[in-house]
């Protein structure tokens, strides 16, 4: 099945810094990648995501890259600020070839701290 | 704004107790997640279900743990009997496949409920 790993588990930045977060995953089927963030007691949410037939999207403060030969992903926050403090989780989707569907497995979450 | 509903958003409960869960995806979605998350093990995989029919649930505990959809509009992941570890907030997710047999699928974005908060003593 599909493994992901996700570092760092925790990352500490300056107001303004920025801040990366990167995802491996196992399966070369694997073809979206969506990144969520949870706010300490919330639900996750869906900040950004992207596709296998792309290889870097942007949304404002936000962007992400895919390299699909190493099996890599990445999350970059620029000019981070207070409310960007949470926990971001990565995920990776392949495709369930019984019934079909999608699946994600999840990355193990990152806690972004950014200090004032 | 459509969002993912659950019930009961905080249950305490004591072990051996049964304890049923209820989620309302997002009207005309047709994909059902329930994940289960703890400090340790992040956001596990419990069950899958697509158009009602469950996919997968490798990841959960057969034992003790059941997960139905009696309907488009409802399901449910059942704890029979509940045990301390069990302990942890469980999300109940859901998207919309578009998924085609002999076409490549877009992907799926997921969208989550508010959680149900588990306490068994």
């Amino acid at each position: 099945g599909e493994n992901v790993e996700q570092h760092p588990s925790t990352l500490s930045v300056q107001e303004g810094d920025s801040a990366v977060i990167k995802c491996t995953y196992s399966d070369s089927a694997s073809n979206y990648f969506p990144w969520y963030k949870q706010e300490l007691g919330k639900r996750p949410q869906l900040i950004i995501d992207i596709r296998s037939n792309v290889g870097e999207k942007k949304d404002q403060r936000i962007a992400v890259t895919l390299n699909k030969t190493a099996k890599h992903f990445s999350l970059h926050i620029t000019e981070t600020q207070p409310e960007d403090s949470a926990v971001y989780f990565c995920a990776a989707s392949i495709r369930v070839l019984t019934g079909g569907g999608n699946k994600l497995t999840f990355g193990t979450g990152t806690q972004l701290k950014v200090e004032l | 704004d459509a969002r993912v509903t659950q019930t009961p958003r905080h249950k305490v409960t004591e072990m051996g107790q049964e304890v049923t869960m209820r989620c309302q995806p997002i009207l005309g979605h047709n994909t059902v997640f329930w994940y289960r998350q703890t400090m340790m093990q992040g956001l596990e995989l419990l069950a899958y279900f697509r158009n009602r029919a469950p996919l997968d649930d490798s990841g959960m505990p057969k034992d003790r743990f059941s997960a139905e959809m009696p309907d488009a509009t409802l399901a449910t992941l059942k704890i029979q009997p509940s045990e301390p570890r069990d302990s942890a907030v469980y999300f109940c997710a859901s998207g919309l496949d578009r998924f085609t047999i002999g076409r490549e699928s877009s992907g799926n974005t997921i969208y989550f409920g508010e959680g149900s908060w588990l306490t068994v003593v």
